[in-house]
């Protein structure tokens, strides 16, 4: 178990709705991390917040936005879904803004499936 | 970040030692060197990080050459559960910009 906890583990929705995915860092990890990664595919960048803020942003599309809360727990909003969305999304997080020294941990996943 | 250069999949047998090495020719001076274990449908794993030299745990080795241009990973002894994807990462992670993007990976096959 990594402390990071990702929910929902599975969702189904239809091409046009709405997500939200949850995520909660390990205890005292201010940075949160988002990739996609479809079916055999590699990890897709998405997007990085520290703190509360934006720190680095990858190969977001403009349908998907996220947020880290005050509590650090972040959400990833992905809209007018497609079904080339149909992914397993991660969490990772951090102590610290990047990794050099210390290690970034994965969550198990969201899987999102649209139909 | 460096481009980093992997091979895409590799073979080996129960109780083999294992090398997976990584190019990164365009290491910069503050760069880590991060390996990654990824299974089937979980996110991936932390196996071990270095500098320069040599870097062992209780999992793996990671070799590092004086110019860091590539860097080996070992894996002594495999069994079937070391199945899985293996990515290097190289970067100074700590930078303001920091994008931890992951290459492709090495796909390890173990066989009985």
């Amino acid at each position: 178990d990594s402390g990071v906890t990702q929910t929902p583990k599975h969702l189904i929705t239809a091409t046009g709705q709405r997500v939200t995915l949850r995520c909660s860092p390990r205890s005292g990890d201010l940075s949160v991390y988002w990739y996609q990664q479809s079916l055999d595919q590699g990890l897709q960048f998405l997007i990085q917040y520290y703190n509360g803020e934006e720190r680095a942003k990858g190969n977001i599309l403009e349908r998907f936005s996220a947020q880290q809360f005050p509590d650090l727990h972040s959400e990833l909003n992905l809209s007018s879904l497609e079904l080339g969305d149909s992914a397993l999304y991660f969490c990772a997080s951090s102590v610290d803004a990047g990794p050099s020294g210390s290690t970034i941990y994965f969550g198990e996943g969201s899987w999102l499936t649209v139909v | 970040l460096a481009k980093t250069t992997q091979p895409i999949s590799m073979d080996s047998y129960e109780g083999q030692e294992v090398n997976i090495t990584c190019s990164h020719n365009n290491i910069a001076t503050n760069d880590y060197i991060t390996w990654y274990q990824q299974f089937p449908s979980q996110g991936p794993r932390f196996i071990i990080q270095g500098y320069k030299t040599k870097v062992t745990n209780e999992v793996a080795s990671l070799f590092i050459p004086a110019d860091r241009k590539s860097s080996t990973l070992s894996l002594p002894r495999v069994s079937l559960s070391d199945t899985a994807v293996y990515y290097c990462l190289v970067g100074d992670y700590g930078s303001s910009a920091s994008k931890i993007i992951f290459g492709s990976g090495t796909r390890l096959s173990i066989r009985p």
